[in-house]
């Protein structure tokens, strides 16, 4: 199965929102509601900032927030801050005990 | 607080068999949810690597599959990896995480990861 489709880079303004896409398959993305968004710093594991398309664990900030459309998964940053310059990687349950992760989006905060 | 810690070989010659152990603290891995490994080559993307349940069942990526082993000692509160015929493509950085039930489809916490280095 495919890796998910991100684009590389990102960028934005403080105070600024900034959308990234994940793209899928109607096999992943358009057939469960599994979809993660995790952002990681350089030199740091991973961190899950959305769960299941839309929710927020505990101690997120409502800044971020996820949807989906079809096979498109998207996460929205809003109120960009200096610290939400990382990197956001997109997951999905992939259907035959799969997971699947996109690329990555590189996001600078201008 | 759940912390995860992955502990192993940093250096393996390529055909070498890769072992790495997550020790949970804080947390039973007894409990309802899966363990799982991720992969992350240097400056590139995640790769989900397989997902265990504490007992004993497991499922693995379609591509690592012929080679992944992993296993759960619940008196240890540990989980390991095996992958074997290492090569260069297999160096990476190796996280262990929580994984959610049913399909392990989001993870959180994730240790801090371990560097492995496949090179002759």
């Amino acid at each position: 199965q495919s890796a998910l489709t991100q684009p590389p880079s990102a960028s934005g303004s403080p105070g600024q929102s900034v959308t990234f896409s994940c793209t899928g398959t109607n096999s992943d993305i358009g057939y469960y509601n599994y979809v993660s968004w995790y952002q990681q710093h350089p030199g740091k594991a991973p961190k899950l900032i959305i769960y299941e398309v839309t929710k927020r664990p505990s101690g997120v900030p409502d800044r971020f927030s996820g949807s989906k459309s079809g096979n498109t998964a998207s996460l929205t940053v809003s109120g960009l801050q200096a610290e939400d310059e990382a990197d956001y990687y997109c997951s999905s349950y992939g259907g035959s005990d799969n997971l699947i992760f996109g690329g990555g989006t590189k996001l600078t905060v201008l | 607080q759940v912390q995860l810690e992955e502990s192993g070989p940093g250096l393996l010659k390529p055909s070498e068999t890769l072992s790495l152990t997550c020790t949970v603290s804080g947390f039973s891995i007894s409990s309802h949810y899966f363990w799982s490994w991720l992969r992350q080559p240097p400056g590139k993307g995640l790769e989900w690597i397989g997902s265990i349940y504490q007992s004993g069942t497991t499922y693995y990526s379609p591509s690592l599959k012929s080679r992944v082993t992993m296993s759960v000692d619940t008196s240890n509160n540990q989980f390991s990896l095996s992958l074997n015929s290492v090569t260069a493509a297999d160096t990476a950085i190796y996280y262990c995480a929580r994984s959610v039930v049913p399909v392990f489809h989001w993870s959180d916490p994730w240790g801090r990861g371990t560097l492995v280095t496949v090179s002759s």
